[in-house]
């Protein structure tokens, strides 16, 4: 079972930059694409990056998607109070034939 | 404009049915694969089920397989999760969402699906 861990919780102050990761149990993680979701309190979840690092249309370059061996990355620089919300990464895992999200990380603007 | 519009939520007993729509427009609804994603109150979210464009792929999380069915009626624009055999931990609200993992996702505004006696 393909199983996606994030930390419960990153915070950092208005204007700094922040990294969340998104960690996985097995090896599939290198043949998979992460994707990554912000999720405001009471609205459904928004996609920031897919493919590991591409961003949709509208989503400003604050925002930054990397990849390394089993571990991926989102990046958020230039942080303001709006940003504060759940984020989440995703994936398809081919090999599972199923998908998958991580437990989420709730990230806070101090 | 891209809508997905959630509904057939509601309160079931425990072993009861459900059956969640989802209605798309404002899209070519037969070229995009379908999901349905849940996510428990205060939880995170889970992926339930996704279904390719002619209904040829179809998969299912461990955590529903036999119980729930996910089917789309291309000439209505549908999507549909038929939920069998319901139990406690199976209250959500439930989202349709296209192409779930980008780049043109959309996701409708949720049905919420409770379980209890």
């Amino acid at each position: 079972q393909s199983v996606l861990t994030q930390p419960p919780s990153v915070s950092a102050a208005p204007g700094q930059k922040v990294t969340i990761s998104c960690s996985e149990s097995s090896s599939n993680i290198g043949n998979n694409y992460i994707s990554w979701y912000q999720q405001l309190p009471g609205t459904a979840p928004k996609l920031l990056i897919y493919d590991n690092n591409k961003r949709p249309s509208g989503i400003p370059d604050r925002f930054s998607g990397s990849k390394s061996g089993t571990s991926a990355t989102l990046g958020i620089t230039g942080l303001q109070t709006g940003d504060e919300a759940d984020y989440y990464c995703g994936t398809w895992d081919s090999s599972l034939s199923a998908g998958v999200f991580g437990g989420g990380t709730k990230l806070t603007v101090l | 404009e891209v809508q997905l519009v959630d509904s057939g939520g509601g309160l079931v007993k425990p072993g009861g049915s459900l059956r969640l729509s989802c209605a798309a427009s404002g899209f070519t609804f037969i070229i995009y694969s379908m999901t349905w994603v849940r996510q428990a109150p205060g939880k995170g979210l889970e992926w339930v089920s996704s279904i390719s464009s002619s209904s040829t792929y179809i998969y299912y999380a461990d955590s529903v397989k036999g119980r729930f069915t996910i089917s789309r009626d291309n000439a209505k624009n549908s999507l549909y999760l038929q939920m069998n055999s319901l139990r406690a931990e199976d209250t959500a609200v439930y989202y349709c969402v296209r192409d779930v993992w980008g780049p043109e996702t959309s996701w409708g505004q949720g049905t919420l699906v409770t379980v209890s006696s």
